[in-house]
């Protein structure tokens, strides 16, 4: 079963930030946590990943609480492209490539409007 | 890269039928993932492999189903006979070691009539 909580929905107005939270209160000390998106009849995409600093890309950031037991996925300027499922995924450190071993839950449906 | 390529891209085939679904993962990427999307269960793991070798098939639902990859650049999943309760998107992802994340196919949706 997936280790994390999220809401089933939320929406954001275009140009806004997107703020969405997970929580991950049973994550342990060698759990990283992930974040793809699934956008409509594709594949899911990885988006960002950390263990406990905040962290940044081009596509967004993550905020991960000093407790580790909650973290927020951050998309500083939505756009309706940004319209997808959102995944927060608990999962160990992967070495060695076997970074696609991973649980899904039901994700958080973002629905970016003009 | 052209990326993870699955094929067919959608396949409807009566039930009893043999069903092969087909993978070529990212070339030097030496892990290959297949899962599963339902409505009611989302996002299955269903058996992943480590350069060529099956590493965890715990996922894969029955004896139905099964998974080959005979060389690093092509895998096969199979369903024998085919039932309608195994109409889904089917995804592949390749990854290699040292990347931090999994990439993903555009899926195989499968419908069993």
């Amino acid at each position: 079963d997936a280790k994390t909580t999220q809401p089933p929905s939320m929406d954001c107005a275009e140009g806004r930030a997107a703020n969405l939270p997970c929580n991950h209160s049973t994550i342990s000390g060698n759990e990283y946590v992930y974040w793809y998106r699934q956008i409509h009849s594709q594949g899911p995409q990885y988006i960002i990943h950390g263990l406990k600093n905040n962290e940044t890309n081009e596509m967004a950031s993550l905020i991960i609480t000093e407790d580790r037991k909650s973290s927020t996925l951050i998309l500083p300027h939505a756009t309706l492209r940004d319209t997808a499922v959102y995944y927060c995924i608990v999962a160990e450190g992967r070495y060695g490539g076997s970074q696609g071993n991973l649980i899904f839950g039901k994700g958080t449906k973002l629905s970016v409007k003009p | 890269d052209a990326g993870v390529i699955q094929s067919p891209r959608h396949e409807v085939t009566e039930m009893g039928q043999e069903v092969t679904l087909r993978c070529k993962p990212i070339s030097g990427h030496d892990y290959l993932f297949w899962y599963r999307q339902t409505m009611m269960r989302g996002l299955e793991l269903l058996i992943y492999f480590n350069n060529n070798v099956p590493i965890d098939d715990s996922g894969m639902p029955e004896d139905r189903f099964s998974a080959k990859m005979p060389n690093a650049s092509f895998s096969t999943l199979k369903i024998q006979p085919s039932e309608p309760r195994d109409s889904a998107v089917y995804f592949c992802a390749s990854s290699s070691q040292g990347d931090t994340e999994a990439f993903f196919g555009q899926g195989t949706r499968l419908t069993v009539v």
